[in-house]
């Protein structure tokens, strides 16, 4: 089974407006983290943001903000006030606490198109 | 910049040849991870190192090898060469366990 789904293959936003990126995850680890990363058509993986499994709050950076619900086993980025530099691939990842690594484990990715 | 360094950025070499990858992990950071992105695989994660010793394996072929230095640095090496080889490959490196890992730029390597 999929650890890390992104149904959200390719997305189109208007500058300016706010953008939802769909996440769900699998584990039955207590203790988990939850990743995104941008990856720009330079190519450079840059971490965006981080959620962890016993955080109550979800967290923000700046116009990226995590909505983690965990009962739905769901982390959603919303980026807000899109840009023309937002336009990039966008990898949900998810760490797990357990086991012989903790590797991070890659969705496969949703390719964001900001419209002027 | 992650503070990853990977080298080379670019490298373009014949099937059946072997090739070093390098990566000097961000300072006092102790994993690093080594991961290959193909346009039909996405990111696949191949093998993590722990103060220099092999943490856990993914989806290495036994045509690839990496070590992990006392200095921390990291090197994939990858033999006999194919064309399906071509893709970019990262190195990541993290402080804890469930931390953010941050990347460095990636091998773009391209086999003909």
């Amino acid at each position: 089974a999929q650890k890390i789904t992104q149904t959200q293959p390719g997305m189109f936003v208007q500058e300016k407006e706010a953008v939802t990126l769909d996440c769900t995850y699998d584990t039955s680890d207590q203790s988990y983290g939850l990743f995104w990363y941008k990856q720009p058509s330079s190519g450079e993986m840059i971490f965006l943001i981080y959620q962890g499994s016993y955080d109550e709050q979800n967290a923000t950076e700046g116009r990226y903000s995590l909505n983690f619900q965990k009962a739905r086993k769901s982390a959603n980025l919303v980026i807000s006030a899109s840009q023309l530099g937002d336009s990039a691939m966008y990898f949900c990842a998810m760490r797990e606490g357990q086991g012989a690594g903790n590797m991070l484990t890659f969705g496969g990715g949703t390719r964001l198109m900001v419209k002027p | 910049d992650s503070g990853v360094t990977q080298t080379p950025k670019h490298l373009i070499t014949a099937t059946g040849q072997r090739v070093t990858l390098r990566c000097s992990p961000r300072s006092g950071d102790l994993s690093v991870y080594w991961y290959q992105q193909s346009l039909d695989q996405g990111l696949q994660f191949l093998i993590q190192y722990y103060n220099g010793e092999e943490r856990a394996k993914g989806n290495i072929l036994e045509r690839f090898s990496a070590q992990q230095f006392p200095d921390l640095h990291s090197e994939l090496n990858l033999s006999s060469l194919e064309l399906g080889d071509s893709a970019l490959y990262f190195c990541a490196s993290s402080v804890g366990v469930l931390t953010e890992a941050f990347f460095g730029q990636g091998t773009r390597l391209t086999v003909v």
